[in-house]
């Protein structure tokens, strides 16, 4: 079945650490994106893709960064810049003007 | 810019009752308008959406939801609530045909408790 693969599920980060959530699809979509959720707060835009190769920040760009070098791969590194990094992490993928389809997420804790 | 508010944090129902989840809107231009579902520690499923037509709307479980141009509301509804609609209900909204990046915004999100 296609889909939205994240992985990890559940993942620690030590102060000064960078970590890399991955985000994979098999929907043959173009768009994918990524988005922070914190309780109370909703879903806020971290970065988008619309093409391999492209990228643009969203509204909560710092402290984050990505690469689109494949259609089916959209990773996000956390970097140690990003000082409150504790939440949960919900990967999209979109073709056209369809519904955006998300993976099952990435819960990032700090140890 | 686009905002979507969501007014209530909670929404308590009695299994069996009729149950409302609002949502409202604010987007230069025509809006296409999103509900998705999120159980605990899963990703969000997508529920309905609207973009022009009948302002009745009617996607997965039974759910269904209004869109009210002139009041710029799109409420989630369902006639009778089961134990296992209990979840958190997100509205969100990007302007069609913006020819811009199809970003969706997101409301805060409201958590549906429908009691035995």
């Amino acid at each position: 079945d296609g889909g939205i693969t994240q992985s990890p599920k559940y993942l620690f980060r030590k102060e000064g650490q960078n970590v890399t959530l991955s985000c994979e699809q098999n929907l043959n979509h173009d768009a994918m994106y990524w988005y922070r959720q914190d309780p109370g707060q909703g879903l806020r835009l971290i970065y988008y893709s619309q093409i391999v190769n492209d990228f643009q920040k969203g509204d909560i760009a710092e402290g984050y960064s990505v690469s689109r070098e494949k259609k089916e791969s959209f990773p996000l590194t956390v970097t140690s810049a990003q000082k409150n990094p504790t939440a949960f992490y919900l990967c999209a993928s979109m073709a056209g003007d369809q519904p955006q389809h998300f993976g099952d997420g990435t819960r990032l804790s700090i140890l | 810019a686009q905002s979507v508010a969501q007014p209530e944090d909670q929404v308590n129902v009695a299994e069996g009752n009729p149950l409302t989840v609002k949502c409202t809107y604010s987007v230069s231009g025509n809006p296409y308008l999103f509900w998705y579902v999120q159980y605990p520690n899963r990703g969000l499923q997508f529920l309905l959406k609207y973009i022009t037509g009948d302002n009745l709307v009617k996607g997965s479980y039974g759910f269904e939801a209004e869109f009210n141009k002139s009041q710029t509301s799109f409420h989630l509804k369902k006639p009778s609530a089961l134990v296992s609609d209990s979840a958190l209900y997100f509205c969100a909204v990007r302007v069609l045909s913006s020819g811009s990046a199809r970003q969706l915004t997101f409301g805060s999100g409201t958590q549906l408790t429908v009691l035995p």
